[in-house]
């Protein structure tokens, strides 16, 4: 099982529609969460942090369940610039106490075309 | 402000020979981190280097390593390089390890094909 899996996509949707992506993680000693957006042939960015308590930037709004090891993305009122793939990342942080390895998992990637 | 930059940006190799990719960080930035980046596929993580110090190794075989330097930039070397080894390489660089503080900001990468 891959440590970060994503919807497999690629969803192609029409503007001004609803969209859902969503994130499963398979390592529970993660530790924070995040969605990054990849355009064509460019490096990802960040779109926005994950809390738990769920966090909401504009049109986009982002959860996590800890106990289910569950990340999800909406956005709403898609537009065409939306258009892109949208990447699950989880990190776990190296402690003093733990010197647990730091890694950063990406998810494959879910691709998300907005079509007027 | 610069963001991170990385050099070269494009490179050819053939199978067995080395590669030496190159990572400025973002100005106060402490830590860099590496992946290697397969087209169709999200970015897999290489290294994370933090005050010159590794903390966190991706499953990558040994012929990849990497260094931070006290000005915190970084490499990135391959050896006896495979044509699996063709990819995008990223590097990001963040604040550092403390919670909250791993936000990374990625360069455009070194896109490195092996004949």
């Amino acid at each position: 099982r891959k440590e970060v899996e994503q919807d497999p996509g690629p969803f192609n949707v029409p503007e001004g529609a609803t969209v859902a992506f969503n994130c499963t993680y398979s390592n529970s000693a993660s530790q924070s969460f995040f969605w990054y957006r990849q355009d064509c042939r460019k490096e990802p960015k960040l779109l926005m942090s994950v809390y738990s308590s769920g966090n909401e930037d504009g049109r986009f709004t982002a959860q996590l369940n800890r106990a289910s090891q569950y990340i999800s993305l909406l956005i709403r009122d898609s537009k065409l610039s939306d258009s892109a793939t949208y990447l699950c990342v989880v990190n776990i942080e190296w402690t003093p106490k733990q010197k647990s390895n730091d890694k950063v998992i990406f998810g494959p990637g879910t691709s998300l075309s907005v079509i007027p | 402000d610069a963001g991170v930059t990385q050099s070269p940006t494009h490179l050819i190799k053939t199978r067995g020979q080395h590669v030496t990719l190159r990572c400025s960080p973002i100005s106060g930035h402490k830590s860099v981190s590496w992946y290697q980046q397969v087209l169709g596929q999200g970015p897999q993580f290489i290294f994370q280097y933090y005050e010159k110090e590794e903390r966190g190794r991706g499953n990558f075989p040994d012929r990849f390593s990497a260094r931070q330097f006290p000005n915190y930039s970084s490499e990135l070397n391959v050896n006896a390089l495979l044509l699996g080894d063709s990819a995008l390489y990223l590097c990001a660089s963040s604040l550092g390890q403390t919670s909250g503080a791993n936000v990374l900001t990625f360069g455009a990468g070194s896109r490195l094909t092996v004949l």
